[in-house]
């Protein structure tokens, strides 16, 4: 066990339809990333959130959004979704100062599904 | 922009040897972390090794053991005594060592290696 929980596990909806990923991090982990699992494209990193600000994007739709709040836990919004937006969506989690700074946690995944 | 590189889609071991899985990365940066993460058909990301690339000393866990050529740009795993658990995808990672104010950088994976044991 990572230390890192996402909800839900699996997400099934229409296209055009809207959901909202959460994620927890490990206790004290600031930095929170997203990242995509899709067959064509294999893993790809969204975008990172440190202590509630937006740190870096990567290869993120503009249908998609993130936010992290005060106590830490980072939602991912994906909207207008499409049929290519099925994947396993990973959050992972990281700590500043901590023995295990270089490692990025990650969460069991939410896989999404868009009928 | 930094770029990873798996050119073994799918590799197979016998139970009790070993296998190694290639990985090579492209990047300007001279300090960078590498990484092995092993995804079973649970779909768990697993940490299996990671690699400091200002040390010259490759890292080992255990069974697993990677050769890093920092010249080459080479970074290969090797898993000795494979076991029937060891089946999964194994996805190699960079990351680089700039830190934004506290926090490091995303990780760049690869496409991934389906590593398969035979009993």
């Amino acid at each position: 066990d990572s230390g890192v929980t996402q909800t839900p596990k699996h997400l099934i909806t229409a296209t055009g339809q809207r959901v909202t990923l959460r994620c927890s991090p490990r206790s004290g982990d600031l930095s929170v990333y997203w990242y995509q699992q899709s067959l064509d494209q294999g893993l790809q990193f969204l975008i990172q959130y440190y202590n509630g600000e937006e740190r870096a994007k990567g290869n993120i739709l503009e249908r998609f959004s993130a936010q992290q709040f005060p106590d830490l836990h980072s939602e991912l919004n994906l909207s207008s979704l499409e049929l290519g937006d099925s994947a396993l969506y990973f959050c992972a989690s990281s700590g500043w100062g901590r023995a295990d700074y270089n490692e990025q946690f990650f969460g069991p995944g939410t896989r999404l599904t868009v009928l | 922009a930094q770029t990873v590189t798996q050119s073994q889609p799918e590799m197979s071991v016998q139970e009790a040897e070993t296998v190694t899985l290639s990985c090579t990365y492209d990047t300007s940066e001279s300090d960078y972390y590498l990484f092995w993460y092993k995804q079973p058909p649970s779909r768990q990301m697993i940490l299996v090794i990671r690699q400091e690339a200002y040390k010259q000393q490759n890292a080992t866990e255990n069974r697993f053991s990677v050769n890093f050529q920092k010249a080459a740009k080479s970074f290969s795993l090797k898993i000795s005594d494979s076991q029937l658990g060891d089946a999964a995808m194994y996805f190699c990672a960079y990351r680089s060592s700039m830190n934004y104010g506290g926090s490091q950088g995303n990780l760049i994976f690869g496409k991934g290696t389906k590593l398969s044991v035979k009993p």
